[in-house]
């Protein structure tokens, strides 16, 4: 099986524009969460979707928000950037809603605010 | 905000060389999972450990939880240049239905050659 495929791989914007990432799940998962990775917060949880309805989401501001499409791919978008928004954001996909949520990782978008 | 401290932050061995990290964690969990990443890549899952087990093995891990005392321990064995990276555990809580990983603060190990 393929494995989760995230685009672009790199950006660079420009503070106070918008952004938005995809990611592409493995086939028959359909649990697809954000993560946004930087030096000094570490690996921070986004928001988890699970059949196109979102199932949780962590301490961001409504700036982040995101989607999942009925083939489970996913989108996030970042509105009106500000320059600690600049980090790795990685989308994982999960086959269950189980309690287990072993996560298998995209290689991430580097996102770079200036 | 992150539930797992881990400990030591930065590790450095010769190849042949066990490394040990060990994480703890603060509310109660349903698993505690390990993760390595390479550098400013994603995430591997390496072993996951449930709530009601103590040890488990995965070829050259190990990985210990104590759940009385909040900590889980992975021991690499005879290390190899290869398994240089940042080494996290994630422990994942089930709160009303919702599930949370929650990421500690990672290792970094460095296996000299």
């Amino acid at each position: 099986k393929a494995g989760v495929t995230q685009t672009p791989r790199y950006l660079i914007k420009t503070r106070g524009q918008q952004v938005t990432l995809s990611c592409s799940p493995i086939s028959g998962h359909r649990s697809v969460s954000w993560y946004q990775q930087t030096p000094g917060q570490g690996l921070q949880f986004l928001f988890e979707y699970f059949s196109e309805t979102q199932r949780n989401k962590g301490n961001f501001p409504g700036r982040f928000s995101g989607r999942q499409f009925s083939n489970s791919r996913s989108e996030m978008n970042v509105s009106t950037l500000e320059l600690g928004d600049s980090a790795l954001y990685l989308c994982a996909s999960s086959p269950s809603a189980g309690n287990s949520y072993e996560q298998y990782f995209g290689p991430g978008t580097r996102l770079t605010v200036t | 905000s992150q539930q797992g401290e881990e400990d030591p932050q930065a590790l450095s061995i010769q190849e042949g060389e066990n490394a040990t990290m060990n994480c703890s964690y603060k509310t109660s969990i349903n698993n505690l999972q390990w993760y390595r990443q390479n550098s400013g890549r994603g995430l591997v899952h390496l072993i996951l450990i449930r709530s009601n087990e103590r040890e488990k093995h995965s070829g050259r891990l190990r990985v210990t939880l104590d759940t009385s005392k909040k900590s889980s321990s992975l021991l690499i064995t005879a290390s190899r240049a290869a398994d240089t990276a940042s080494y996290f555990c994630a422990t994942v809580t089930m709160d009303t239905g919702r599930r949370a990983l929650t990421f500690g603060s990672g290792t970094r190990l460095q296996v000299q050659p």
